[in-house]
């Protein structure tokens, strides 16, 4: 059974720095890409960044480019999102997802992490 | 960036009623689709990908159709559990992009 495990969530203050974790399980990890989502409250999804199997290619939503940086450690099976100089609109559940082009989108999500970002 | 818009944005309906949720988007992307069902305090579930194939699972009372710019994901015969926020994820090149979202709650 696939599992996605997201931690590192909590309150920063604006121009703060988070890093979130996603463990990963039930699948070989090395094999698929990820991205991070978030929603922000009572609003929609928004996709924040991606990153291939290999992880040699990753990618950006412009609302965190050049502030985020999304990783992945295959020796840990784990999915990172490092994110500086936050925001009040980067408020939000952040969820981890398998997935990418080449597999149909997103197939398992895991439950989110809440980030709140506020003085 | 492809852009997403969903209609309707909200939908009230009964149980027993056959519901339709659209999808377009503002270029072509081929049958790069999938549709996701969220409930409240809940990670989003996938229900079709690749616009018309139904993750396994899911009841077949759910279906998608459409390519290129137009698609559509109805509900044949809306059940108790259905009432739920739907999306639409474009994922044919990054960025990403989901619909704004179509509240579907009971009348």
């Amino acid at each position: 059974e696939v599992q996605l495990l997201e931690s590192g969530g909590g309150l920063v203050q604006p121009g703060g720095s988070l890093r979130l974790s996603c463990a990963a399980s039930g699948f070989t990890f090395s094999s698929y890409a990820m991205s991070w989502v978030r929603q922000a409250p009572g609003k929609g999804l928004e996709w924040v960044s991606g990153i291939s199997s290999s992880g040699d290619a990753t990618y950006y939503a412009d609302s965190v480019k050049g502030r985020f940086t999304i990783s992945r450690d295959t020796s840990k099976n784990t999915l990172y999102l490092q994110m500086n100089s936050l925001r009040a609109g980067d408020t939000a559940v952040y969820y981890c997802a398998k997935g990418g082009i080449s597999w149909g989108g997103f197939d398992s999500w895991g439950q989110g992490t809440l980030v709140t970002v506020s003085s | 960036d492809i852009q997403m818009t969903q209609s309707p944005s909200s939908l009230s309906a009964s149980v027993g009623d056959r519901v339709t949720i659209t999808c377009r988007a503002s270029q072509g992307i081929r049958n790069d689709l999938g549709w996701y069902q969220q409930k409240p305090g809940k990670a989003p579930k996938r229900l079709i990908y690749a616009a018309s194939s139904l993750q396994s699972g899911v009841p077949s009372r759910f279906s998608g159709s459409g390519s290129g710019t137009e698609f559509t994901l109805t509900i044949s015969s809306l059940q108790p559990e259905d009432f739920a926020t739907y999306y639409c994820l474009q994922h044919n090149s990054y960025p990403f992009t989901f619909g704004p979202g179509t509240k579907v709650d009971i009348k």
